[in-house]
């Protein structure tokens, strides 16, 4: 079966800071893969989406990147974090083509 | 661009009332409806797909109505329990869009009273 891991779990950054949270996925060959966020109060923001190996579409122009080195590795980072970057961050996938989307635990950043 | 709307944004009932969760969304042009559950601090977890020539779709408890040409969808859960309070979230991957990139609704907060 298929499994999403996301982490870390949670992360406290200062303002300035780089950021770099990592996800994986088990189980499955070629997935699109997707990074939303999720800010307190407000609903889910897809901010990255990749169909393959190095192939990244940015959603919302921002102080974040993403990138993936791997099938079923996504990694989404920052150089210099500002306080509107806390929020929680997830990340999804489904195979290729219209299917359920799967999410994993999120990441809850706060950025002081 | 396509909106969709969840209404309402938050619900409360007594324990063994059924639930009504309303999600519209203003282009039909959509491969399927997608509705998640999220618990608080949680990811999202699918409770069911509608495939775009569906008109229904059930689960246990629950069961997915699906309009198209309106633009809606309908979510029930039969006997609510308190383990059902949670975040409710509906979806769409538009068909004109790159990568099945979904469309979220706001989402309705349920708390169902023991």
């Amino acid at each position: 079966s298929q499994t999403i891991h996301q982490w870390p779990a949670t992360l406290v950054q200062p303002v300035g800071s780089p950021l770099s949270l990592e996800c994986t996925v088990e189980g499955t060959s070629n997935p699109n893969l997707y990074w939303y966020r999720q800010a307190a109060g407000r609903g889910l923001q897809l901010l990255f989406y990749s169909v393959g190996i190095g192939q990244i579409s940015s959603e919302v122009p921002q102080n974040l990147s993403a990138s993936r080195p791997q099938d079923r590795q996504f990694i989404l980072s920052s150089k210099k974090l500002l306080l509107s970057d806390s929020g929680f961050y997830l990340c999804a996938w489904t195979p290729q083509g219209p299917d359920t989307q799967y999410f994993g635990p999120g990441t809850r950043l706060t950025v002081l | 661009k396509q909106e969709v709307t969840q209404i309402p944004a938050a619900l409360s009932v007594p324990e063994g009332e059924n639930l009504v969760l309303n999600c519209s969304f203003t282009d039909s042009a959509i491969y399927n409806l997608q509705w998640f559950r999220q618990d608080p601090g949680k990811g999202l977890t699918s409770l069911l797909l509608i495939q775009s020539s569906q008109r229904e779709q059930t689960s246990g408890r629950l069961n997915a109505s699906l309009d198209k040409s309106s633009g809606r969808s309908t979510l029930y859960i039969a006997a609510s329990q308190p383990g059902d309070s949670a975040t409710y979230l509906c979806a769409v991957p538009m068909i004109k869009a790159a990568g099945n990139k979904l469309t979220f609704g706001g989402g309705t907060r349920v708390l169902v009273k023991p």
